[in-house]
């Protein structure tokens, strides 16, 4: 069975442009987050999605901003890029809204803002 | 302010040994736990987990050890083995409570060397 997939693997942005980046959940799976890992850091909870409801936010600017399908995939937008945002950006799914449960990740897509 | 700490940056073992990765907790909601391993260029793999109900969860040669009192938990890799040389994450979730929606809380990971 595939895996998380999430596209592109790289992207190379400017300052102030817009960016999409793009998550397929395990099959069966309905809830798709989205995390950023920044160097020498954990991975930072930035969205939950549930049933293409938003069912959780972290601490991250309106920037930001995300979706389901129904299909259960997922976007994930930030406009106006800052040099800060360059970061990996991981796309994670599991079974279930609430827990327990294990979050499955994609590769990731690493993003530079120059 | 870090609410999963995991404070020792790297560790480097013999390989056959015990590695002992650790992991402190500040939030006392947290009820649900979880370890990572990451290599480079690829998306953190599932591990082993445990709920705050149990203080042990085994899984081959990976354990995980929660002691709630202290706020402490560890995973030891017996016997240890060059493939497993990674980052290593801890995580932890607050599942039983809906402000949280079971999003992950991560720490800052510790790398782990096997040498052979």
């Amino acid at each position: 069975d595939a895996g998380v997939t999430q596209s592109p693997t790289h992207l190379i942005k400017t300052r102030g442009q817009h960016v999409t980046l793009r998550c397929s959940p395990i099959s069966g799976h309905k809830s798709v987050s989205w995390y950023q890992q920044v160097l020498g850091q954990g991975p930072q909870f930035i969205f939950q999605y549930y049933e293409k409801e938003e069912r959780g936010r972290g601490n991250f600017p309106d920037r930001f901003s995300a979706r389901q399908f129904p299909n259960y995939s997922s976007e994930l937008n930030v406009n106006a890029l800052l040099l800060g945002d360059s970061a990996l950006y991981l796309c994670a799914s599991s079974l279930q809204l609430r827990g327990p449960y294990e979050q499955y990740f994609g590769p990731g897509t690493r993003l530079t803002v120059t | 302010d870090q609410q999963v700490k995991q404070n020792s940056p790297s560790l480097s073992v013999q390989e056959g040994r015990i590695s002992i990765l650790n992991c402190d907790y500040t939030n006392s909601m947290f009820d649900y736990f979880l370890w990572y391993k990451k290599y480079p260029a690829e998306g953190p793999t599932f591990l082993i987990s445990i709920s705050s109900i149990k203080d042990k969860n085994e899984d081959g040669r990976f354990t995980v050890f929660l002691n709630k009192s202290a706020k402490h938990l560890s995973l030891h890799i017996v016997p240890s083995q060059p493939g497993d040389s990674a980052v290593y994450f801890c995580a932890a979730s607050a599942t039983s409570y809906g402000g949280s929606q079971g999003n992950l809380i991560f720490g800052k990971g510790t790398k782990l060397s096997v040498k052979p």
